[in-house]
């Protein structure tokens, strides 16, 4: 079936640096998700990507799509304490079964 | 809007025993996907309900079952629990089926002693 993988696993960053995560799906993907859960909370929608190459920014946040639709990425530039959280790409597959594959989730904790 | 609402929010439960969730979708959601999260597993699917049927179905045993009612309630009910189904369980609605955006309620922390 299926597979939707992330990284890193986890990252540790200094407050104001720079921050990545990257999703690859074993299949072609007719669109990507993007969820960030604070710790004790739950996942929360941020964006959905479409187009293969897309590109779409919320403020420090950058998520893109690759022109393949099997990759996607979120960087955050300059990251603040508020980032703290879990990440997860959610892609759904092209081939007609319309079920959302969760990603492994990226786990990116700020030094202050 | 009220957003998805879920309970109960905590339960313990002892291995052997039963236990049935429940799901309140945002107002108009027609489609609920359950999901178990785990610290070593991630986000694993169970299933999906539209309509009152079952559209998709996760890797899990039959002890894992779920039904929606029509007003889009859900519940998922867990038999004869082991204490690898201690979890987080999350349940999401959204406007449609189809790989919609979700929107996850806060959860049940079920803990299986």
């Amino acid at each position: 079936g299926q597979q939707v993988m992330q990284i890193p696993q986890y990252q540790h960053v200094q407050e104001g640096e720079d921050f990545t995560t990257y999703c690859n799906s074993s299949t072609t993907l007719s669109n990507i998700q993007w969820y960030k859960q604070r710790p004790g909370g739950h996942p929360v929608f941020l964006i959905q990507l479409v187009k293969s190459g897309e590109v779409k920014k919320q403020k420090r946040l950058t998520f893109q799509f690759g022109e393949a639709k099997k990759n996607s990425s979120l960087h955050i530039t300059a990251t603040q304490t508020t980032d703290v959280g879990t990440y997860f790409c959610a892609g759904l597959s092209s081939f007609g079964n319309e079920k959302l594959t969760f990603g492994t989730g990226t786990r990116l904790t700020i030094i202050p | 809007k009220a957003g998805v609402t879920q309970t109960p929010r905590y339960l313990i439960k002892t291995r052997g025993q039963q236990v049935t969730l429940s799901c309140s979708p945002i107002s108009g959601h027609r489609s609920v996907s359950w999901y178990q999260q785990t610290p070593g597993q991630g986000l694993q699917f169970l299933f999906e309900y539209f309509s009152e049927t079952q559209r998709n179905k996760g890797n899990f045993p039959g002890r894992f079952s779920g039904r929606q009612f029509s007003n889009s309630r859900s519940e998922m009910n867990v038999s004869t629990l082991e204490l690898g189904d201690s979890a987080l369980y999350l349940c999401a609605s959204s406007l449609d089926r189809g790989g919609r955006e979700q929107y996850f309620g806060p959860g049940t922390r079920l803990t299986v002693t």
